[in-house]
């Protein structure tokens, strides 16, 4: 079944620097999704990617899908103390294995 | 209404208990699905259901039986469990239908189960 390896594991950041998590497939995706779980919470969609090269943006929150649609980014521009969590990528379900990444987990200090 | 519940909020059964975890949804989604989240780790897909019924199931031991009476209700009834089934149990939502292109998911907040 397909792998989403997702780096790095935790990023600890000074409040007002950029923050950067990264999703790596070995097989082409159909598409790409992006959650955030606050701690204690539950996971909240973000985005959903789906075309080559694709880049969307939300605030200070910017994604990207690869060319080859193997990877996935999510970038934070000027972090606050709201965006602490565990931010998640999340590859398609198909009849086969469905895979979340392993999740980064961003600590802000202010 | 954009907001999926789930009962209880925690649940703490004996290995010999049986008990449910309810899920509701009233947005119309015609997708619902069951994870299991241990901590720091990411939530586990467990079972889909399409239209109610029974689309996905990754593998899931039997001591875990999924039912979805209607649209809207998605149940986990668990027999005979383990210790090492203790966990977060998200129920969740979609309008589009895997493997489709478009299915944002809306999760619950969980059943947190201990099992002793």
């Amino acid at each position: 079944g397909q792998q989403v390896m997702q780096i790095p594991q935790y990023q600890h950041v000074q409040e007002g620097e950029d923050f950067t998590t990264y999703c790596n497939s070995s097989t082409t995706l159909s598409n790409i999704q992006w959650y955030k779980q606050r701690p204690g919470g539950h996971p909240v969609f973000l985005i959903q990617l789906v075309k080559s090269g694709e880049v969307k943006k939300q605030k200070r929150l910017t994604f990207q899908f690869g060319e080859a649609k193997k990877n996935s980014s999510l970038h934070i521009t000027a972090t606050q103390t709201t965006d602490v969590g565990t931010y998640f990528c999340a590859g398609p379900i198909n009849a086969g294995k469905s895979t979340f990444g392993d999740g980064t987990t961003l600590t802000v200090k202010p | 209404d954009t907001e999926v519940t789930q009962t209880p909020k925690h649940l703490v059964m004996g290995m010999t208990n049986k008990k449910s975890l309810k899920c509701e949804q009233h947005m119309g989604h015609r997708a619902m699905y069951w994870y299991k989240q241990k901590a720091k780790k990411p939530p586990e897909l467990m079972f889909v259901y399409s239209y109610e019924k029974l689309s996905i199931n990754e593998s899931v031991p039997s001591r875990f039986s999924p039912e979805c009476p209607n649209s809207s209700l998605l149940n986990l009834h668990l027999h005979a469990l383990q210790p090492e089934d203790s966990a977060l149990y998200l129920c969740a939502s979609s309008q589009g239908v895997p493997p489709k292109s478009s299915y944002e998911q809306y999760f619950g907040p969980g059943t947190r189960l201990t099992v002793t």
